[in-house]
C-alpha cells in the first residue's frame, strides 16, 4: 500500500515570496491532515479536511495561509507571504475516518527555509 | 502552561538499557494517548496507542497512562541502537465532538549507543 505523498520535500525561499505543497493521502483515506512541525516542537495542527469539507482550521493563520482539498483527495497548502516564522517542516498526514479510532499516516513532510 | 509537557531530552543511554520517556498534561478531557516515533527527517510512526488509564505491551514496549495524576509513559526494554529517534507523545479527546485532532508534545531525543 502507498504511503502518503508529498512534494516537494524541500524549498528554499525569500520572506514575502510564496510557496505551494502538495499532498496525496493514502487512496480511501477521508480524512487529510496538515500539521506545521518547527525545530525542537512537537507537530501542531494546521487544518484538518473531511472528505473536501474543513472539519477543523482554527489554528492555520488565515492572512498568509491557505489549503484546499478538491474532489476529496489531494490537497494543497500555500502560505502567500511567507515570514521567517514559517521555517518548519509541513507534515501531511490521513487516516481512514475522522475521529481517534482512525490512525493517522503521516506522509515525510516538506521543510521549508525562509530567507 | 502548554497542554502537553515532554522533556525534550537528548536522552542517550547504552544498547540494552531500560528506556522510560515521560509526558505530562493538563487537559482532563483527554482520553486517547498515543507514543509515536520520528526518525531524522521522517514522518512521525504511530508506535503504541492507550484508551484512558492502564497499561499496553507491544514486545519491547510498554506504554502507562495514569489518568489521576495527568502522567503517560512509554518504556522501552532492551534498546536498540535502531531505537535512536524522537518519541513524541500525543492525546486527543473523547465525546462526540472529537474531530481526533492530536496535540502533541514536543518530543524526546533518544541516542542509543552500542
Amino acid at each position: 500500500e502507498a504511503g502518503v505523498a508529498q512534494s516537494p520535500r524541500y524549498k528554499i525561499i525569500e520572506k514575502r515570496q510564496s510557496v505551494a505543497f502538495w499532498c496525496n493521502p493514502i487512496s480511501g483515506h477521508a480524512t487529510l491532515y496538515w500539521y506545521q512541525q518547527i525545530l525542537g516542537q512537537g507537530p501542531k495542527l494546521l487544518i484538518q479536511f473531511q472528505n473536501n469539507g474543513v472539519v477543523d482550521d482554527s489554528q492555520l493563520p488565515k492572512d498568509r495561509f491557505s489549503a484546499e482539498r478538491l474532489k476529496g483527495v489531494d490537497s494543497t497548502l500555500k502560505i502567500q507571504p511567507a515570514k521567517l516564522e514559517d521555517s518548519a517542516v509541513y507534515l501531511c498526514a490521513s487516516s481512514a475516518r475522522a475521529g481517534i479510532t482512525g490512525e493517522l499516516f503521516f506522509g515525510e513532510g516538506s521543510r521549508l527555509t525562509v530567507l | 502552561q502548554k497542554e502537553v509537557e515532554q522533556d525534550p531530552g537528548p536522552l542517550s543511554v547504552p544498547e540494552g538499557a531500560i528506556v522510560s520517556l515521560n509526558c505530562t498534561y493538563s487537559n482532563s478531557a483527554f482520553q486517547y494517548f498515543m507514543w509515536y516515533r520520528q526518525y531524522s527527517r521522517k514522518g512521525p510512526e504511530l508506535l503504541m496507542y492507550t484508551y484512558s488509564s492502564g497499561n499496553k505491551e507491544d514486545g519491547r514496549f510498554t506504554a502507562q497512562v495514569d489518568k489521576s495524576s495527568k502522567y503517560i509513559s512509554l518504556f522501552i526494554r532492551d534498546s536498540q541502537p535502531s531505537d535512536s529517534a524522537t518519541y513524541l507523545c500525543a492525546m486527543s479527546e473523547s465525546g462526540s465532538g472529537n474531530t481526533g485532532k492530536l496535540i502533541f508534545g514536543q518530543g524526546t531525543t533518544l541516542q542509543v549507543k552500542p
